[in-house]
């Protein structure tokens, strides 16, 4: 069946410290991927997603590409700040039905 | 400006208590959905609603049972509520179209059952 795996957390970085969190996938066909992000006490956001093979999304200075032949959509930024700090879900759409399978999430923790 | 809406945000149940979770959206989506957050499995789908007048099951659908109301809402049932269900629930909507489908999330239901 379908899944995502995630790299395990948590993530904790100095502030304008390089990010990658790494995501692969399990998934029949061509999935649209996702990264959702979770600050404390709030429902998900979506940060940025792709809709086919070499496609990047970006958004407020991260970015992931959507490599086929590994399978993967790592999440990358090149200087966190301290605000970035929150739980990141990376999530996979087979069917464009809007029913999303997560990764089990990492938390970044960005000190100053 | 309110997008997905949950009540409660808090509720603790004791063993074989029932209750509903309610969800409302105002972006006129067709979509709803409602999933399980528990630490360490990401979020899990119960059930969902591709349009309204349907409900089918997702990947943890026991012990839950759903009604899309209308358009804009769309409730999650617990009828008789066990420990294993403690957990983070969200409800979502999209907008159901295959070139859109963009999930939002309302802020969450923390549900303890003792």
């Amino acid at each position: 069946g379908n899944s995502v795996t995630q790299m395990e957390g948590p993530v904790t970085l100095s502030e304008e410290a390089f990010l990658t969190i790494n995501c692969t996938y399990t998934a029949t066909g061509y999935p649209s991927l996702f990264w959702y992000v979770q600050y404390p006490g709030e429902g998900l956001q979506l940060l940025l997603k792709a809709t086919k093979a070499d496609d990047k999304g970006s958004n407020k200075g991260f970015e992931a590409t959507y490599r086929k032949e590994t399978t993967s959509f790592h999440l990358e930024k090149g200087s966190v700040q301290v605000s970035d700090s929150a739980v990141y879900f990376c999530a996979l759409d087979s069917g464009n039905t809007g029913k999303l399978i997560f990764g089990q999430g990492t938390t970044l923790q960005v000190k100053p | 400006n309110a997008g997905v809406t949950q009540t409660p945000k808090f509720q603790v149940l004791k063993t074989g208590q029932s209750m509903t979770l309610q969800c409302a959206q105002d972006m006129n989506h067709n979509s709803m959905y409602w999933y399980r957050q528990d630490p360490g499995m990401g979020l899990r789908l119960i059930y969902y609603s591709a349009s309204e007048g349907t409900t089918d099951k997702g990947e943890v659908p026991n012990g839950y049972n759903v009604s899309r109301l209308n358009k804009r809402e769309f409730s999650l049932r617990l009828e008789s509520a066990a420990p294993s269900q403690t957990s983070v629930y969200f409800c979502a909507s999209s907008a159901g179209t295959t070139a859109n489908t963009e999930a939002f999330f309302g802020q969450g239901t923390r549900l303890t059952v003792v």
